[in-house]
């Protein structure tokens, strides 16, 4: 069993709808949950950072993390074409060490149709 | 602010003949590096990373080798490619905090095609 589980997609829907993007995981000493966006033949784009249980909001993303049942989710609201990307989340522990111990998912393509 | 500078965009190399990809980190002082390699449906796979000059570890054995010769530029090198080789190379950098909570930041990556 991988330690990040994310569906690959391909995920499509229409402009305007809500957009829900989920990873479970294994790890129960995972506390730090990110969230990032990477447009074709680019690099990651951070684009949410949390820290334990509970929501954060950005704009019209939403990073929610269900520690209890090892399940984060990033919601997009009101979706444009522009957010056609693979969305990555990643994890860590929060001990002593780099950002070398940070666990990706293998990410979800998202594909926003006019 | 930070930038990361990573280049070449895009790379085509024969089989056998040496690689180097160069990233540069501008905007901060002993950032920790990395490099990623990142192939279709397998997610990033870490390769090296750095804490300081000289120093790197190496995540996975392999054809490829890093080096630190300044602060804020990280190389990636290879004598000899393979056609495994291929995928494409990401460039990061994180504050050197000795947490692995830091923020990670990437580059613009580099496509290598190994033919």
């Amino acid at each position: 069993q991988k330690e990040v589980e994310q569906d690959p997609g391909p995920l499509s829907v229409p402009e305007g709808a809500i957009v829900s993007l989920n990873c479970t995981y294994s790890n129960s000493a995972f506390q730090y949950f990110m969230w990032y966006r990477q447009y074709s033949r680019k690099g990651p784009e951070l684009l949410m950072y949390t820290y334990s249980s509970g929501n954060k909001e950005d704009g019209r993303f939403t990073a929610q993390v269900d520690k209890s049942s090892k399940y984060i989710s990033l919601f997009i609201r009101d979706s444009q074409p522009s957010d056609s990307a693979t969305y990555l989340c990643a994890m860590a522990g929060g001990n002593t060490g780099t950002a070398s111990k940070l666990t990706f998912g293998t990410g979800t393509r998202l594909q926003v149709t006019l | 602010s930070q930038t990361i500078h990573q280049w070449p965009a895009t790379l085509v190399q024969p089989v056998g003949s040496p690689l180097s990809l160069e990233c540069t980190v501008e905007g901060t002082s002993n950032p920790n590096l990395y490099w990623y390699r990142q192939a279709a449906g397998r997610g990033l796979q870490l390769l090296f990373y750095s804490v300081g000059i000289g120093q790197i570890s190496s995540e996975v054995p392999q054809n490829l080798s890093a080096s630190r010769p300044q602060d804020r530029q990280f190389i990636l090198s290879s004598k000899k490619l393979l056609l495994s080789d291929s995928g494409f190379y990401l460039c990061a950098w994180s504050a050197g905090t000795r947490a692995t909570n830091e923020k990670l930041f990437f580059g613009s990556g580099t496509q290598l095609s190994v033919l």
